[in-house]
């Protein structure tokens, strides 16, 4: 079946440790995006990415890197810049052109806590 | 540039009642529109989604959402609340392949629906 893989489902970081966040999708989708979501905040976007080779940083950018060097592959790092990494981290992806309107296919996330 | 605003960040609805979650938009040109839910600790499931043709669409689990051009509304709704419906929607807006932020969606805060036995 095709979809979006997270992994791990639960991460622990510790201060001053960059962590980093898979996600894989086997969908060929084009497109792939890293959301941040906090209690009562919303999703917020950290990167996205339209082609491989490409990305683009979102509303909340600072302390988090991506690459893309594959169709399939988005992974996030998070850096020891960001101060504040507690939160549940999202993967999506979709297609782009006139089948975007099929939206975005999320993962099932990571929780990252800093001990 | 595209906005969207959910009224009401938790809503408690009886078994059985009716469930109405609210969504605005704002937007320059007629958007495409989504909703998604949320269970605890996964990530968000597509309910139903608008983007042309009829203005009523009707999604998975037996909810359905109106577009409304004139008052740029969303609203999503279930005639009858089941326990398993707890969880927590987000709207969704996007201008597809046109305008600043193409092929983006921008979410609304959410809504957490409680379903009271």
């Amino acid at each position: 079946d095709g979809g979006i893989t997270q992994s791990p489902k639960y991460l622990f970081r510790k201060e001053g440790q960059n962590v980093t966040l898979s996600c894989e999708q086997n969908l060929n989708h084009d497109a792939m995006y890293w959301y941040r979501q906090d209690p009562g905040q919303g999703l917020r976007l950290i990167y996205y990415s339209q082609i491989v080779n490409d990305f683009q940083k979102g509303d909340i950018a600072e302390g988090y890197s991506v690459s893309r060097e594959k169709k399939e592959s988005f992974p996030l790092t998070v850096t020891s810049a960001q101060k504040n990494p507690t939160a549940f981290y999202l993967c999506a992806s979709s297609m782009v052109g006139t089948s975007f309107n099929y939206g975005y296919t999320f993962g099932s996330g990571t929780r990252l806590t800093v001990v | 540039a595209q906005s969207v605003t959910q009224l009401g960040s938790h809503v408690s609805v009886s078994e059985g009642a009716l469930v109405l979650l609210r969504c605005n938009y704002s937007s320059s040109v007629p958007p495409y529109l989504f909703w998604y839910v949320q269970y605890p600790n996964q990530g968000l499931q597509l309910l139903l989604k608008y983007t042309t043709g009829a203005t009523l669409v009707k999604g998975i689990n037996g909810f359905e959402a109106e577009f409304k051009k004139s008052e740029t509304s969303f609203h999503l709704t279930k005639p009858s609340a089941h326990m398993s419906d707890a969880a927590e929607y987000f709207c969704a807006v996007t201008l597809g392949r046109s305008g600043a932020g193409s092929y983006q969606l921008t979410f609304g805060k959410g809504t957490k629906l409680s379903v009271i036995p």
